[in-house]
């Protein structure tokens, strides 16, 4: 079976800074990537995605992630936040076997202080 | 135009009761699933149906009821409802089956047992 792994619970930055979130999985096969994001009150909402190719992925508001194969990693980067990314973020993997499953993570708050 | 739709949003009842969470999605999609995060945010899968065949049925109990009468829609049926069963409950669909595919999710259903 696979897991997921994040890093840090919480994340408090300042507005502009940099951030990173750090995500390892665990799989004796290939995954698929995700991270998704989580609003107050709200459903989650895809931000990017790792299936192949470029290890290097953007996504929407000007998140991106970085596939490490060999440290099983799938960090989550933006060079410089807002108020309005502060949220709950998932990281999932899914497993070629296992259909469209999703594992999650659980989860980081990151909190942009102004 | 909301894509995956759950109702109700908020749900308080009392133990023992019977109760049922309504999930529809206007994307076309084959497969929708039911996950359930807990009070620690945790995310877990409950249930996944592709075109309305069951295909991921995780660890749940019999309490819980899923019913498709169409691809479009997946409700969760929930019967002698205990205090453990509070938590949100989402609802997500994707395009088909593969591990491949990004879920796209509901707004969640905030339950509450008392």
């Amino acid at each position: 079976a696979q897991s997921v792994t994040q890093l840090d619970s919480q994340v408090p930055v300042f507005e502009e800074a940099p951030v990173e979130l750090r995500c390892n999985y665990s799989s004796s096969v290939s995954v698929y990537l995700f991270w998704y994001v989580q609003y107050p009150n709200q459903g989650l909402q895809l931000l990017l995605k790792y299936l192949s190719g470029s290890t290097l992925v953007k996504g929407i508001n000007g998140f991106e992630a970085e596939f490490n194969k060999s440290q099983t990693s799938f960090h989550l980067r933006k060079p410089s936040v807002h108020i309005s990314d502060t949220a709950e973020y998932f990281c999932a993997v899914s497993r070629e076997t296992s259909g469209s499953r999703l594992t999650f993570g659980e989860g980081t708050q990151l909190t942009v202080n102004p | 135009d909301t894509a995956v739709s759950q109702t109700p949003k908020y749900l308080v009842t009392q133990m023992g009761n019977d109760k049922s969470i309504k999930c529809e999605q206007n994307l076309g999609h084959d497969t929708m699933y039911w996950y359930k995060q807990d009070s620690k945010k945790f995310l877990k899968i409950m249930f996944s149906y592709n075109n309305k065949e069951l295909i991921i049925n995780e660890t749940v109990p019999n309490r819980f009821s899923p019913k498709s009468p169409d691809k479009a829609h997946l409700n969760l049926h929930i019967n002698s409802l205990e205090l453990g069963d509070s938590a949100v409950y989402f609802c997500a669909s994707s395009p088909r089956t593969g591990s491949n595919t990004e879920a796209f999710f509901g707004q969640g259903t905030r339950l509450t047992v008392v």
